[in-house]
C-alpha cells in the first residue's frame, strides 16, 4: 500500500506559532497533495507538489518534498485560530490513472 | 466556478435499509471519485470514474455498494442493504484529468446507520 503516514496525529499550539506536519509514504509518486478539513466539512485543496519539485509556497504555507526519503512536510507559519482543522497528505502514485491515496491526517488545534 | 455538489448532506437510516447519494462534479471534469471517510480516519477511495467508465473499484464492497455515472456527468452511489459500519461521510470529488491534476471535493454526505 502507498498510504501515507502522518506525524504527529495531533498538534496543539498557540496562535502565532508555526505548525509543522510530516507525511511519509511507501512507493514512488507522481505528486503529493495537502488538504485541509474543517470539522463537519469537505476537504479543501491546499497545495500540490510534483515529484520533481522540492519546495512550494502558498501564502503562509510551505511544503517540502524529499523523494529520496519518501517524505513531505507542511509548515504553517504564524498560525491563526482559523487554521484549526485536520490536515491530510494524499499521494498520486506514479504511472497510475489518478488514484489518490490519503494519509490518516494530523489534527491541528490553534489556541487563541 | 461552482464546486462539486452533493446531496443529501445528512441521512439517518436503519440497518438493512437502502440509501442513495448524488453527486454533480465541476463542469468539464472527466474524472469523478467517491471516497468513504470514517470518523477519525483519512478518506478511502471507493470508486473512480473516467467519463462514464470505471477506472478503479477495487475497494468498493460490491455485495452492497453500487455506483454509476450515466452520461459521464452526474453520479449516484447506492448502499443496499446498509450495515452499522457503513456510518461515515461519503465524499464525492472530481478533477479535470487523471494523475497530476488537483482533485476538488464536495461537502460530503453524512450517513448514520442505526
Amino acid at each position: 500500500s502507498q498510504q501515507g503516514e502522518e506525524d504527529p496525529q495531533a498538534l496543539s499550539i498557540q496562535e502565532g506559532e508555526n505548525a509543522t506536519m510530516n507525511c511519509s509514504y511507501k512507493t514512488s509518486i507522481n505528486n503529493l497533495q495537502w488538504y485541509r478539513q474543517n470539522s463537519g466539512r469537505g476537504l479543501v485543496h491546499l497545495i500540490l507538489i510534483r515529484s520533481n519539485e522540492r519546495e512550494k509556497h502558498s501564502g503562509r504555507l510551505r511544503v517540502t518534498l524529499d523523494t529520496s526519503k519518501k517524505s513531505s512536510s507542511l509548515l504553517i507559519t504564524a498560525s491563526r485560530a482559523a487554521d484549526t482543522a485536520s490536515y491530510f497528505c494524499a499521494m498520486h502514485g506514479s504511472g497510475n490513472t489518478g488514484k489518490l491515496i490519503f494519509g490518516q491526517g494530523t489534527t491541528l488545534q490553534v489556541k487563541p | 466556478e461552482a464546486g462539486v455538489a452533493q446531496s443529501p448532506r445528512y441521512k439517518i437510516i436503519e440497518k438493512r435499509q437502502s440509501v442513495a447519494f448524488w453527486c454533480n462534479p465541476i463542469s468539464g471534469h472527466a474524472t469523478l471519485y467517491w471516497y468513504q471517510q470514517i470518523l477519525g480516519q483519512g478518506p478511502k477511495l471507493l470508486i473512480q470514474f473516467q467519463n462514464n467508465g470505471v477506472v478503479d473499484d477495487s475497494q468498493l464492497p460490491k455485495d452492497r455498494f453500487s455506483a454509476e455515472r450515466l452520461k459521464g456527468v452526474d453520479s449516484t452511489l447506492k448502499i443496499q442493504p446498509a450495515k452499522l459500519e457503513d456510518s461515515a461521510v461519503y465524499l464525492c470529488a472530481s478533477s479535470f484529468g487523471a494523475s497530476g491534476n488537483t482533485i476538488y471535493f464536495g461537502e460530503g454526505s453524512w450517513l448514520t446507520v442505526v
